[in-house]
């Protein structure tokens, strides 16, 4: 298992594109989590699934934002009509459990860049 | 209110010195666990060190150990005899067993290990 996997990892793109990126959680993980990371802050929590059901999404993530996990392993987070405002690196993390004690794996991160 | 307040953006400290890192939370929750995870300018986010609320005793990794005092709320990160490849940004995050499932970060401490 080499861990969580995230592409690309970097985007490029112009303004009013549509975006997705992939996460490939670690394999027996069962949670899968969507972070955004804007340059200076740490990062924000955006969703999550358990399986395949997303049980949680931030106010953050707005209707332009849209996650899925269909057989409940790799992950996709899509985002239409980019903004600038949607620069920022993308983190992905999983977990094996619901307890407070289970560590959370992150990826690499894909970093997007809206021009 | 920020529920992770880390105070310090920035740190120099000489190579083989210890440094303390802090880290304050707020949570109401009596169940809780607080995490550290360093990031690289490569991106990534490296689990370091966990500590339960119910811990009796501080938890140590190697040459990281977390000094939790529980009353006042404050989990700082010790890192013993520094080295050049500890120069990162290093986030304190919490989980709450009765909040979302995600993690909360605070917005970091950029530590910089002089030779």
């Amino acid at each position: 298992d080499t861990g969580v996997s995230q592409n690309p990892r970097h985007k490029i793109t112009k303004r009013g594109q549509n975006v997705t990126f992939r996460c490939d959680p670690i394999s027996e993980h069962n949670r899968l989590y969507w972070y955004r990371q804007t340059l200076g802050q740490g990062p924000e929590f955006l969703t999550y699934f358990q399986n395949e059901a997303q049980l949680e999404k931030s106010r953050l993530l707005s209707d332009r934002f849209s996650a899925e996990r269909p057989k409940g392993s790799f992950s996709t987070l899509e985002i239409q009509r980019t903004e600038q405002g949607d620069s920022a690196m993308y983190l992905c993390a999983s977990s094996s459990g619901a307890l407070v004690d289970y560590g959370y794996t992150f990826g690499s991160g894909t970093r997007l860049t809206v021009v | 209110a920020q529920k992770i307040t880390q105070t310090q953006p920035g740190m120099f400290v000489q190579e083989k010195e210890a440094v303390t890192l802090d880290c304050t939370y707020d949570t109401s929750d009596p169940s809780y666990g607080l995490f550290w995870y360093k990031q690289p300018s490569s991106g990534e986010m490296i689990f370091l060190i966990y500590q339960g609320s119910y811990d009796q005793q501080n938890a140590t990794e190697g040459r990281y150990s977390l000094n939790f005092q529980k009353a006042r709320k404050s989990a700082n990160l010790v890192i013993s005899a520094s080295q050049l490849g500890d120069s990162a940004m290093y986030f304190c995050a919490m989980r709450e067993r009765g909040g979302a499932d995600g993690l909360t970060f605070g917005k970091g401490t950029h530590l910089i290990i002089q030779p």
